[in-house]
């Protein structure tokens, strides 16, 4: 079946860091692979997604890059801000590139500080 | 626009007892998908639907059910209720199923005691 893997949390960073967030996948066939993220109290936003290989999806200073090579989308921003402090969670769906029936990773939870 | 509202908010349940959920999708969307997300497990999709009609199932007992009216709005279901169906059970909404960003709504904590 379908799996994401992402890199253990909590990660914690000074304000203007570099981050990346690790994110494998198991899939059949093409996946569509997304990053949520989910602030204290609040439901799931999109934050990026990449339909194809070799897409690079990006929004608000942050990106990824879909990489059926190694099956990786790894997000990262080059400088961080303490309102990007939220839960991270790497998805796909192999349902023909659509949002359909996702499959999560388990979340990393970032904390950034002055 | 508005966005996905879930309702209630919160609720505390017994076990054993049944309780229902409600979403209603944004406006104009017709496909409504349902997660649960607990500490143990992440989030898990458990259905979708569209026009009125279940089109993807999770893995879940029987328990766990869904319906979806005319209007887009959908109700989940679970009955004989037990500890560990206390999670945070959230909505999201697509204008139709080849769309590729779901909108979540703020979810539904149910605490099973």
């Amino acid at each position: 079946g379908n799996s994401v893997t992402q890199m253990e949390g909590p990660v914690t960073l000074s304000e203007e860091a570099f981050l990346t967030i690790n994110c494998t996948y198991t899939a059949t066939g093409y996946p569509s692979l997304f990053w949520y993220v989910q602030y204290p109290g609040e439901g799931l936003q999109l934050l990026l997604k990449a339909t194809k290989a070799d897409d690079k999806g990006s929004n608000k200073g942050f990106e990824a890059t879909y990489r059926k090579e190694t099956t990786s989308f790894h997000l990262e921003k080059g400088s961080v801000q303490v309102s990007d402090s939220a839960v991270y969670f790497c998805a796909l769906s192999d349902l023909g590139g659509t949002a359909s029936k996702l499959t999560f990773g388990t979340g990393t939870r970032l904390q950034v500080t002055l | 626009k508005a966005g996905v509202t879930q309702t209630p908010r919160y609720l505390i349940k017994t076990r054993g007892q049944q309780v229902t959920l409600s979403c209603s999708p944004i406006s104009g969307h017709r496909s409504v998908s349902w997660y649960q997300q607990t500490p143990g497990q992440g989030l898990q999709f458990l259905f979708e639907y569209f026009s009125e009609t279940q089109r993807n199932k999770g893995n879940f007992p029987g328990r766990f059910s869904g319906r979806q009216f005319s209007n887009s709005r959908s109700e989940m279901n679970v009955s004989t209720l037990e500890l560990g169906d206390s999670a945070l059970y959230l909505c999201a909404s697509t204008p139709d199923m080849m769309n590729t960003e779901a909108f979540f709504g703020q979810g539904t904590r149910l605490t099973v005691v």
